[in-house]
């Protein structure tokens, strides 16, 4: 049974740089299978997808966030991250991690973690 | 951008059929996922590949898919089924999601 955990600060102020940890466990990060993704909610919202990335390295990123996103793994420590910069009150939400199987969905969700931007 | 549309919400009654539809262009040509969020607690993937349920997803979970909208439905609902249902889908190699809808079951 794979599980996913997402760690991180929960508070940043306006123009920080987010960082999130998505550890994985129950199941191996390098199997070229699978990609792993973030995917956040902002409050009381839908889910928005940010980006995958793939066990080679290949990255997909939603293009409204592309040019301050950056999703990277490393696979010894079966992790893989999220780095958001130039934060605004706007990147308040749950940030999920999550496996996903190709055209099978995503199978596996970290219990997400809520990240604030407040001054 | 591609976009999903769904229902924000629809009303059941216990023990009837629940149908939540999902359109978008060509939507018939892709592959959709169907996922269900209680409050509180993470997406619950309950179908893929349009029809298929995942282990554990009880049988009253069904998935359709024709032309430019997709279905989900869920026969003899239950108290349990009473969530926020968001339908996925593939553009090229972005995914989307659905608005979501709210099922409550009345």
């Amino acid at each position: 049974q794979v599980q996913l955990q997402e760690s991180g600060p929960g508070l940043l102020k306006p123009s920080q740089t987010l960082s999130l940890t998505c550890t994985v466990s129950g199941g191996s990060i390098s199997s070229g299978v699978y990609y792993w993704s973030w995917i956040r909610q902002h409050p009381g919202k839908g889910l928005e997808w940010i980006g995958d990335i793939y066990y080679r390295g290949s990255t997909f990123y939603n293009p409204s966030l592309k040019t301050r996103v950056s999703i990277s793994m490393d696979t010894s420590k079966s992790q893989f991250y999220l780095r958001l910069s130039s934060v605004t009150a706007a990147d308040t939400a749950v940030y999920y991690c999550s496996k996903g199987a190709g055209s099978s969905g995503f199978d596996y969700w970290g219990q997400g973690t809520l990240v604030t931007v407040s001054s | 951008s591609y976009e999903l549309t769904q229902p924000p919400s629809v009303s059941v009654s216990p023990g009837q059929t629940a149908s939540i539809t999902c359109s978008g262009d060509k939507l018939g040509d892709k592959s959709t996922c169907w996922y269900q969020q209680k409050p509180g607690q993470s997406p619950v993937l309950v179908i893929y590949q349009d029809t298929k349920r995942p282990s554990g997803i009880p049988e009253r979970f069904s998935g359709s898919n024709s032309g430019s909208t997709v279905t989900l439905t869920i026969s003899g609902t239950q108290a349990m089924d009473e969530a926020d249902y968001y339908c996925q889908a593939w553009d090229s190699s972005a995914v989307v999601f659905g608005g979501g809808t709210k099922l409550t079951v009345l």
